[in-house]
C-alpha cells in the first residue's frame, strides 16, 4: 500500500510555455502533499505544502505565481510551472502523506523537466 | 530552525563489506527521523524511520538504524553491502510546524560499491 503515482515522469517544453505536473495518491488519502525540487547530485528542497481544498503554503523564495499549486482532492495535487525558462528545468518529486495520523511520506517518482 | 547533516559526500565501499552512513541534526524537541533511498533519476523510497520507543530501528533491504540522542545522530548501517545498494541516501527530520509536518533532508550521501 501506500503508492503515490506522478505523471508526467519527464517533459520538454518551449521557454515561456506552461507544464503541469500530477500527484496522486493511489491506494490512500492523503492530507497534505508536497512538493520537492531537486537539481542534479544536490538534496531536496521543499517548494511548498499542499493542504487539500486549501492555499498552499510555499516556502521562503519560492515563487507562487510561478509555480501554482492546486489540491482539489484527498487523491490529488498539481504542479504548474508558468511561463517556464530554462532556469527551471530541474526534478521535481511530491509527497503525499496519509491522512489519519500516520507520521509516514511516501514519495512519487519524480518528473525531469527541461525547458529548451 | 532544524537541519540535517551528512558529512559524507561519497562513500565507496566493496561488496560484502560492512557500511555506516552518517546523520546528525539539529532540532529542538524530539524528531522524526528517515532514511530514505534514491537511484538515478527516480523518486525516494524509505527506508526506515524513528519516531519513538526502541532507539534501534530495523529497516527493509538489511538496512539499520540508531538514534542517540546524546549525539543528535541517527547513522544507518548494514553490515554486508550489495552491489545494488549503491545510490544516493538521504537522512531526513521530520518536524511540526503547526499545521503540517514536513521533511528537511540532509544533502545526501552517494554510496558506490566496488566488486
Amino acid at each position: 500500500g501506500a503508492v503515490v503515482s506522478q505523471h508526467p515522469s519527464w517533459v520538454i517544453c518551449k521557454s515561456g510555455t506552461s507544464v503541469k505536473i500530477e500527484c496522486r495518491s493511489l491506494d490512500f488519502q492523503a492530507t497534505t502533499m508536497f512538493w520537492y525540487r531537486q537539481f542534479p547530485k544536490q538534496s531536496l528542497m521543499l517548494m511548498a505544502t499542499s493542504n487539500e481544498g486549501s492555499k498552499a503554503t510555499y516556502e521562503q523564495g519560492v515563487e507562487k505565481d510561478k509555480f501554482l499549486i492546486n489540491h482539489a482532492s484527498l487523491t490529488l495535487s498539481t504542479l504548474t510551472v508558468t511561463s517556464a525558462h530554462p532556469e527551471d528545468s530541474s526534478f521535481y518529486i511530491c509527497s503525499a502523506r496519509r491522512q489519519g495520523g500516520s507520521r509516514g511520506y511516501t514519495f512519487g517518482s519524480g518528473t525531469r523537466l527541461t525547458v529548451v | 530552525a532544524q537541519s540535517v547533516t551528512q558529512p559524507d559526500i561519497h562513500i565507496t565501499v566493496s561488496e560484502g563489506a560492512s557500511l555506516e552512513l552518517r546523520c546528525n541534526y539539529s532540532y529542538g524537541a524530539t524528531p522524526y527521523l528517515f532514511w530514505y533511498v534514491q537511484s538515478p533519476g527516480q523518486g525516494l523510497q524509505l527506508l526506515l524511520k524513528y519516531f519513538s520507543g526502541d532507539t534501534l530501528v530495523q529497516g527493509i533491504k538489511g538496512f539499520e538504524a540508531e538514534f542517540k540522542r546524546s549525539q543528535s545522530s541517527f547513522n544507518l548501517r548494514k553490515p554486508s553491502v550489495h552491489w545494488s545498494d549503491a545510490a544516493e541516501y538521504f537522512c531526513a527530520v521530520g518536524v511540526n510546524t503547526g499545521t503540517a509536518s514536513k521533511l528537511t533532508f540532509g544533502t545526501g550521501t552517494r554510496l558506490q560499491v566496488t566488486l
